[in-house]
Parts: C-alpha cells; sequence; structure tokens
C-alpha cells in the first residue's frame, strides 16, 4: 500500500492564482482531511470529509474548496492565491471512528509558496 | 472553542535519559487523546492513543498518561536516543475532528 499521497510536493504560484492540490488514499479510508501547517506552528484543520459526496468546514476554510467524488480522492482547491496561503498542506485519512478512536494517516505535504 | 497546548520551548535531553512532554486542554475531556511524530519534511505518524477511562498506555519506550482532574496528558519517552529527535504532537478529537497542538520539539544528544 502505497498511504496517502500527496503531489505536488513543492509549488510556486503567484498572487492571484489558482491550483488544485492533489490527495489519494489506497486504504479504503472513508474519512479524509486536509490540514495546513505554519512554521512552528501546529496543524490547522481546513475542510474534511466523512464519504464520498460529503464534505464540511474546519477551523480555516476561508479561500478553499474541496470536492469528494470517490473514496480515493480529495483534491483542495486554492481559488485567487494570497501570500497568507503559503504553508505546508497535509491530507490525512482514518477509518471510521467515535471521538478521535482511529488515528489519521498522513501524507508528506506539498509545500506551497505564494509570491 | 477548543484548545489544546503543548510547550513550545524545545526539550534538550541527553541520550539515555527520560523526556517527558506536556500537552494541556480546555474545556471538555475528550474521549481519547492522540500522540503523533513529525520528522523535518514529513507528516505525522501516530503513535499513541490513550483512552478517557485509561490512566496510562505503553508501546515500547513510549509511556502516555491521562489525566482528566488536570486536563492533561503526559508523554514519556525513556531511555532517549537521538533518533527519537523529532517533533512531538497531542491531538484531541471534537467529533470527527482532531485538534492539535503546536507540537514540542525533542533533540536527544549523544
Amino acid at each position: 500500500n502505497a498511504g496517502v499521497t500527496q503531489t505536488p510536493k513543492f509549488r510556486i504560484l503567484k498572487i492571484g492564482q489558482s491550483m488544485t492540490l492533489q490527495c489519494t488514499q489506497d486504504m479504503n479510508h472513508n474519512y479524509m482531511y486536509w490540514y495546513r501547517q505554519d512554521p512552528g506552528m501546529g496543524l490547522k484543520l481546513i475542510y474534511y470529509s466523512v464519504g464520498a459526496g460529503i464534505t464540511d468546514k474546519g477551523e480555516v476554510p476561508n479561500g478553499y474548496n474541496v470536492s469528494r467524488s470517490t473514496t480515493e480522492d480529495f483534491p483542495l482547491r486554492l481559488e485567487l492565491a494570497a501570500p497568507s496561503q503559503t504553508s505546508v498542506y497535509f491530507c490525512a485519512s482514518s477509518p471510521p471512528g467515535q471521538g478521535g478512536s482511529s488515528p489519521l494517516h498522513f501524507g508528506n505535504g506539498t509545500r506551497l509558496t505564494v509570491t | 472553542s477548543q484548545k489544546i497546548e503543548q510547550n513550545s520551548e524545545a526539550l534538550n535531553i541527553q541520550e539515555g535519559k527520560t523526556a517527558t512532554l506536556t500537552c494541556n486542554y480546555t474545556n471538555y475531556s475528550p474521549a481519547y487523546l492522540q500522540w503523533y511524530r513529525q520528522d523535518p519534511g514529513r507528516g505525522p505518524v501516530f503513535l499513541l492513543l490513550i483512552r478517557e477511562n485509561e490512566k496510562e498506555k505503553r508501546k515500547e519506550r513510549l509511556k502516555v498518561t491521562f489525566d482528566t482532574t488536570l486536563k492533561q496528558s503526559l508523554f514519556h519517552i525513556t531511555a532517549s536516543q537521538p533518533a527519537d529527535s523529532a517533533t512531538y504532537l497531542c491531538a484531541k478529537a471534537a467529533g470527527n475532528k482532531l485538534t492539535f497542538g503546536g507540537g514540542t520539539r525533542v533533540l536527544v544528544k549523544p
């Protein structure tokens, strides 16, 4: 199993450009998540999904969009990139579990710079 | 809102000693707390999970405690090794979402 795969690994965007961060998992996990991590800071939840066709906002959703058309894929879309979106983006997945009983499996991140 | 806090100062420790990290949370006690390890340039990796009604959980040289009265979890690395150098994150669940602390960087010196 490859686990959680994120592409690209690195990207530089100009202000106002848009892009899609790709995330795919091969563990048949229902739950998927997008987090961002700023230098020296913890992970902040952007969006999450509990299954295909279902998405919900996390703590910092503004400036982002997601879709979940399949169990495997959970792309994150940035429209009109801003310098404040410079960060490392992590995708994660987990099997269903109540109240935090399931560990998250993370990809290795996409490092995004907006200039 | 839920807050979960870890000591932001790096922990420097001599090889062979025990490293102890603290995770404090606010509001209600979660049913579970999770601990992760993160190496530079990599995603976090799950280490341990402890339930609300468990006082202590062990895995090899790792030990986690959960005190709902103090609203605190402690994470211990016994007989620490240079390979244990990393950032350690704790996380608390609210429904289907995990909220992470800022992490504590551990540096084990030979």
